[in-house]
């Protein structure tokens, strides 16, 4: 347990839904982080905040694709009108002095 | 766009096999490699994070080693057991850059 927790494992949506992620990370890490898995592919990265601050979003980040930090302390991925290529699972983590710690991850199916 | 490259995707040894991967990236603007194994359905676990040319780092039977001239990688593991088997992620981490960029990694199965 890297102690960075995501809600929910598992989500199976129909196309065009939406959906929304929950990342709790460790407590004094003030950076986080989301990135996105696909099948035979290492993760790659979606966006960072700093605190409450939105820094830096990836162009794979289409405007279906929102994230939120209000607080500075947990983090929601909401993705819109969900499509089949929104099949992924979905990564979060917090950055402490060196090394970046994983939540185990929401993998989304869309049918 | 940065390119990261593991070899090979996937490796299959037997139980007390020794064995090793590559990871290579750009040899420009270098700050940090990371590698993690990731198990299925568990986090991503952080090995080793190195950041000097020359750099050896050591966690029981695996150890890593980089090249930030020639932009390359490797990790060992000595002695594999079953329960070594997972997919081994290497990360890069530009002087330019926030976030880490990641290979494709390298799925190891070790047949007991």
């Amino acid at each position: 347990d890297t102690g960075v927790s995501q809600d929910p494992r598992h989500k199976i949506t129909k196309r065009g839904q939406n959906v929304t992620f929950r990342c709790d990370p460790i407590s004094e890490h003030n950076r986080l982080y989301w990135y996105r898995q696909t099948l035979g592919q290492g993760p790659e990265f979606l966006t960072y905040f700093q605190n409450e601050a939105q820094l830096e979003k990836s162009r794979l980040l289409s405007d279906r694709f929102s994230a939120e930090r209000p607080k500075g302390s947990f983090s929601t991925l909401e993705i819109q009108r969900t499509e089949q290529g929104d099949s992924a699972m979905y990564l979060c983590a917090s950055i402490g002095a060196y090394e970046q710690y994983f939540g185990p991850g929401t993998r989304l199916t869309v049918t | 766009i940065l390119n990261v490259e593991q070899s090979p995707q996937s490796l299959h040894v037997q139980e007390g096999d020794s064995t090793n991967f590559t990871c290579s990236f750009p040899s420009s603007n270098f700050y940090a490699l990371h590698w993690y194994r990731w198990e299925t359905a568990k986090s991503p676990e952080a090995l080793f994070v190195m950041t000097l040319n020359g750099d050896e780092k050591k966690k029981g039977r695996i150890s890593a080693t980089l090249n930030t001239k020639e932009g390359y990688s490797y990790l060992y593991i000595k002695g594999s057991q079953p329960e070594d088997s997972a997919t081994y992620l290497c990360a890069f981490i530009s002087g330019s850059a926030r976030q880490l960029t990641f290979g494709s990694g390298t799925q190891l199965t070790v047949l007991p």
